[in-house]
Order: structure tokens, then sequence, then C-alpha cells
């Protein structure tokens, strides 16, 4: 069974220090790992996609298969980084399906 | 473009009783997908569709029924309410799947916050 593990509830640190979500995952193909984010009063939207190689927002993830992780990392977090974030998986032995962790709450204090 | 809108935003209801969620979206998206959302489990998938005519189950799919006779609605009906589905409920729809190589990105709607009691 697929699945995905965000380990932490709730991830607290101050102003401009680094940030690091982490993901991990169970898949037995070629997975397809995405950040998904919701702000506070806002729509849960897409933040990124590992086939990208992108960064948004100053946010980067990168894809270790030997490791199966997909930790989304920020080097100095900002006030407005506070959110909620979920990471997701798909894949083409998963059909059309997008599996998502827990979620894990970023609080960004000042 | 209004995007994906859900109905209602709040819905409170008693053990045994049914109704419907509404989800409309106007982009066009072949794709819609319910899913629920509770603490400490995320969100879970209830139902999806890859296009009119075309329905299939997700994670959580018992005590829910869906159908997708328009391109632009996907209505989700709790048959009959249990405490156990009381959550918030997402819809969600892209351009083709969620799968990287189509590149459509879930877009979300508001959510409905329903109270089964």
């Amino acid at each position: 069974a697929q699945r995905v593990t965000q380990p932490e509830k709730l991830l607290s640190v101050f102003k401009g220090a680094p940030v690091e979500l982490k993901c991990n995952y169970s898949y037995s193909g070629s997975p397809e790992l995405f950040w998904y984010v919701q702000y506070s009063r806002q729509r849960l939207q897409l933040l990124l996609r590992h086939i990208s190689r992108e960064s948004i927002k100053g946010f980067t993830a990168d894809l270790n298969k030997g490791e199966t992780s997909f930790h989304l990392k920020k080097p100095f977090a900002q006030e407005e980084d506070s959110a909620m974030y979920y990471c997701a998986l798909s894949g083409v032995e998963y059909g059309n399906k997008l599996v998502f962790g827990a979620g894990t709450i970023l609080r960004v204090k000042s | 473009n209004a995007g994906v809108t859900q109905t209602p935003k709040f819905q409170v209801l008693k053990t045994g009783q049914s109704m419907t969620l509404q989800c409309a979206q106007d982009m066009n998206h072949e794709y819609m997908s319910w899913y629920r959302q509770d603490p400490g489990m995320g969100l879970r998938l209830i139902h999806y569709s890859v296009g009119a005519g075309i329905t299939d189950q997700g994670e959580v799919p018992n005590g829910y029924n869906v159908s997708r006779s328009t391109t632009e609605d996907f209505p989700l009906r709790l048959l009959s309410a249990a405490p156990s589905q009381t959550s918030v409920y997402f819809c969600a729809s892209s351009r083709r799947g969620p799968s990287s190589s189509y590149n459509s990105p879930l877009h979300f709607g508001n959510g409905t916050r329903l109270t089964v009691t």
C-alpha cells in the first residue's frame, strides 16, 4: 500500500531560521511527489512538484529515492510562511489518485 | 472564473439524515474529486471522476455516493449520515488528473464543514 508520512504535526521556528518539513513515502514504482499548502483563510493550493525541480517562495524539495523522502526546505523562514503543509503522492501505478499525508502546521514566530 | 465552488459552507445533520454536498467548476476540468479532512489524518480521497459519466472509489468511499452527469458538477451524497462523517469536505478539480505528466495541479474549493449529531 502506498503511504505518505509526515512525522511532525507542528513545527515552530523563529523568523530567519532554516525550515525543513519532513515527508517520507512508500511506493513500489516511480513516485510523483508534491507539496500543497493551505494559508489561513485561503484554499489549499499546489506549492511545488518534484518533477519541476523549481524553487517556489524560497522553498525547495528534492526527491531522495534511496531514503524515500521528499523533504521541504527553506533556508530562512518568514512569518508569511506560516501555514499547513501537505505532502502528496501519485504515480502511474496508482492511477488517478493523489494521496496526502497528515499535514504539518508550520508556525514562524517573530 | 469562479474556480471550484462548494455549497453549503456549513451543515449540521442528525444521524440518519441524507444530504448532498454540491461542487461545481467552471474551468472545463475533466478530473474532479472529493476529499475529507480530519485532524491527524490529513486529506483522504473519497471518490473521483476522470470525466462525465465516469466515477471511481478512493480510499474511504463507504457511506458516500457520487455521480458525474456533466463536466461541471460533481455532487457528493451522504445516504444516511453518521457521526463518523463529521468532517471538512473538499472538492478539487484538475484539467486531466493529478499525475505530474499532465501538468495540471488540483484546484480546491473552500470546503464544507459538516457536523453530524
